[in-house]
């Protein structure tokens, strides 16, 4: 269960886009449309942003999406404000009811 | 309202135990595959262990295979983590949290914090 490449951090400004890209193998993220991308800030327990990949739960803002292309999944948030201001984790389904997540990304509004 | 309330943490020495529960309330707790994760001070989430309705179906990840049981009681709506041999390694915020979707946890606890030091 090795852990998936995400990018120690990214940043933008209000009302840009950006996009963190999470890269594992063909062992888990290749091979599942189930890709899950958690906000979390600072003391705060994870919220589920998207799920299979590219779908979003009940009240997450649709500035927030999700694709995936091969062995990488990414996540892009458009019109960014400041309260977006928080560390991503990526997540994929790797076989055999098991899960293994990014080292995580801290996005910072400048 | 969905409420996940971890229960449990504290200081342990390396090699005991020490045994979490989460209270669940606002949703049909019995319907849901529900797993515990945990964070060490300043890293990504770790996935830790998963139990399925009726607890037909149990993993472990490998880091804690073999040392942690998980266990779920659905008349009492609650979810259980007993962990044994610990070592300093295992020094993290332990969150349970319910399925949405495979690898997909949708609702979360607060989390409660282990800390395995002598």
């Amino acid at each position: 269960q090795s852990a998936l490449t995400q990018p120690a951090s990214v940043s933008g400004s209000p009302g840009q886009s950006i996009t963190i890209s999470c890269t594992g193998t063909s062992s888990d993220v290749g091979s599942y449309n189930l890709v899950s991308w958690y906000q979390q800030h600072p003391g705060k327990a994870p919220k589920l942003m998207i799920y299979e990949a590219s779908r979003r739960p009940s009240g997450v803002s649709n500035r927030f999406s999700g694709s995936k292309s091969g062995n990488t999944a990414s996540l892009t948030i458009s019109g960014l404000q400041a309260e977006d201001e928080a560390d991503y984790h990526c997540c994929s389904y790797a076989g055999s009811s098991t899960w293994v997540f990014g080292g995580g990304t801290k996005l910072t509004v400048l | 309202e969905v409420q996940l309330v971890e229960s449990g943490g504290g200081l342990v020495k390396p090699g005991g135990s020490l045994r979490l529960s989460c209270a669940a309330s606002g949703f049909t707790f019995s319907t849901y595959i529900m797993n515990w994760l945990r964070q060490a001070p300043g890293k990504g989430l770790e996935w830790v262990s998963s139990i399925s309705t009726s607890s037909n179906y149990i993993y472990y990840g490998n880091s804690v295979k073999g040392r942690f049981t998980i266990s779920r009681d659905d008349a009492s709506n609650s979810l259980y983590l007993q962990m044994n041999s610990l070592r300093a390694e295992d020094t993290a915020v332990y969150y349970c949290a319910g399925d949405l979707s495979s690898a997909a946890a949708a609702y979360w606890g607060q989390g409660t914090l282990v800390t395995v030091s002598s």
